[in-house]
């Protein structure tokens, strides 16, 4: 079956330094989305990827679909303690399926 | 416009108990999706509901089951509740079109015992 895989787990960061996170499917998707998780709470929509190696930026964050449609990235520059929380990938397979990817957990030392 | 609302937030319970946990989408959507997730990972697709039939399932066994109202509102039933349910069950509603982002709800945690 469709595999989704993030790296990495777990990422450390001093305040100010920049952060990415990739995901890889095993197939080519329809699209992509990415949510936040912060610690105790719930996931929140941040973005979603459509087209083929399309950019997407919010403020610090920017988004990349790959060219193939088969593995997308978001990126943090400056990171602040704001950001600290797990980032998911989600795809859905041909058969309107849900998958998140397994997250990457990020910390932010002052 | 109140987001999504699940009850209860919390909730404790003997193995082979059973459990019903409810689900209150966003005003505007008519679907709705259940997700395990246990410590530590990411959440995992249960099933999805609109216009009151289960329309997709992930891999769960028949233990876990659901339904949705027609007000769209919707339960998560689990039977013969393991130590391994112990996990945040979270609902998402959304509405129907392809792509559309998922809002979720705080979540019930439940423990086994």
């Amino acid at each position: 079956g469709q595999q989704v895989m993030q790296i990495p787990q777990y990422q450390h960061v001093q305040e100010g330094e920049d952060f990415t996170t990739y995901c890889n499917s095993s197939t080519t998707l329809s699209n992509i989305q990415w949510y936040k998780q912060r610690p105790g709470g719930h996931p929140v929509f941040l973005i979603q990827l459509v087209k083929s190696g399309e950019v997407k930026k919010q403020k610090r964050l920017t988004f990349q679909f790959g060219e193939a449609k088969k593995n997308s990235s978001l990126h943090i520059t400056a990171t602040q303690t704001t950001d600290v929380g797990t980032y998911f990938c989600l795809m859905k397979t041909s058969y309107d399926k849900v998958i998140f990817g397994p997250g990457t957990s990020l910390s932010v030392i002052p | 416009d109140a987001g999504v609302t699940q009850s209860p937030t919390h909730l404790i319970k003997t193995r082979g108990q059973q459990v019903t946990l409810r689900c209150s989408p966003k005003s505007g959507h008519d679907t709705v999706s259940w997700y395990q997730q246990a410590l530590g990972q990411g959440p995992q697709f249960i099933f999805q509901y609109y216009e009151e039939e289960e329309r997709q399932r992930g891999n769960f066994p028949d233990r876990f089951s659901g339904h949705q109202f027609p007000n769209y509102s919707s339960e998560l039933n689990v039977n013969a509740l393991l130590l391994g349910d112990s996990a945040l069950y979270l609902c998402a509603s959304s509405p129907r079109g392809v792509g559309s982002p998922l809002h979720f709800g705080n979540g019930t945690r439940l423990t086994v015992t």
